[in-house]
């Protein structure tokens, strides 16, 4: 079956030291990955997606490159700040046109100033 | 700006108590979610609505229902509330078939604590 593995959390970093949260998937044929975050107090949106292997997604300073032969897509970035703070999934769509994503269980990321 | 909207943010219910959680989203998407979310357990799918009346049970339905009767709007209903179900529900919206790029809209969450 479909399924996501994250690291265990929770995860404390003070500013500006740099980030990985692992996430590791199984799936059948080609999924495409997510990375969603969750502030307090808020719902999830979307951080940065990747469709097909090798391709790198990012936004705000994060980065996560598909890696089919390692089936991961692990989350960076190089320096990161307080207002990083939150609850960070990952996610497939196990095949082009699948409605539903299979969601990891989260890692709640603390930054101290 | 696009918007999923969840009707209560924090409720307390009592046990075998009748709970409706309201979610209506203003986007026009056809798909509709509800996703219980528990430390260390991540989201699970509850139920699935790929259009108004249809409906789908996720990996978690026992204990729960659905209704949508009109596109924007997914009601999930516990029908004897138990404590094991005080949790976080997250409700998402996305689009359907080539328009669906994988992205689920969240709304803000509704804590539900059953005393």
């Amino acid at each position: 079956g479909n399924s996501v593995t994250q690291m265990e959390g929770p995860v404390t970093l003070s500013e500006e030291a740099f980030l990985t949260i692992n996430c590791t998937y199984t799936a059948t044929g080609y999924p495409s990955l997510f990375w969603y975050v969750q502030y307090p107090g808020e719902g999830l949106q979307l951080l940065l997606k990747a469709t097909k292997a090798d391709d790198k997604g990012s936004n705000k300073g994060f980065e996560a490159t598909y890696r089919k032969e390692t089936t991961s897509f692990h989350l960076e970035k190089g320096s990161v700040q307080v207002s990083d703070s939150a609850v960070y999934f990952c996610a497939l769509r196990p095949i082009q046109g699948a409605q539903k994503l299979v969601f990891g269980q989260g890692t709640r990321l603390t930054i101290n100033p | 700006d696009v918007k999923v909207t969840q009707s209560s943010r924090y409720l307390v219910k009592r046990t075998g108590e009748k709970v409706f959680l309201e979610c209506v989203q203003d986007m026009d998407h056809e798909n509709m979610f509800w996703y219980r979310q528990d430390p260390g357990l991540g989201l699970r799918l509850i139920y699935f609505s790929y259009d108004v009346k249809m409906k789908e049970k996720g990996d978690i339905p026992e204990g729960y229902s659905v209704s949508r009767e009109k596109k924007e709007r997914f009601s999930l209903i516990l029908e004897s509330a138990s404590t094991n179900q005080t949790s976080m529900y997250l409700c998402a919206s996305s689009q359907q078939g080539l328009a669906n790029t994988g992205e689920l809209f969240f709304g803000e969450g509704s804590r539900l604590t059953v005393l």
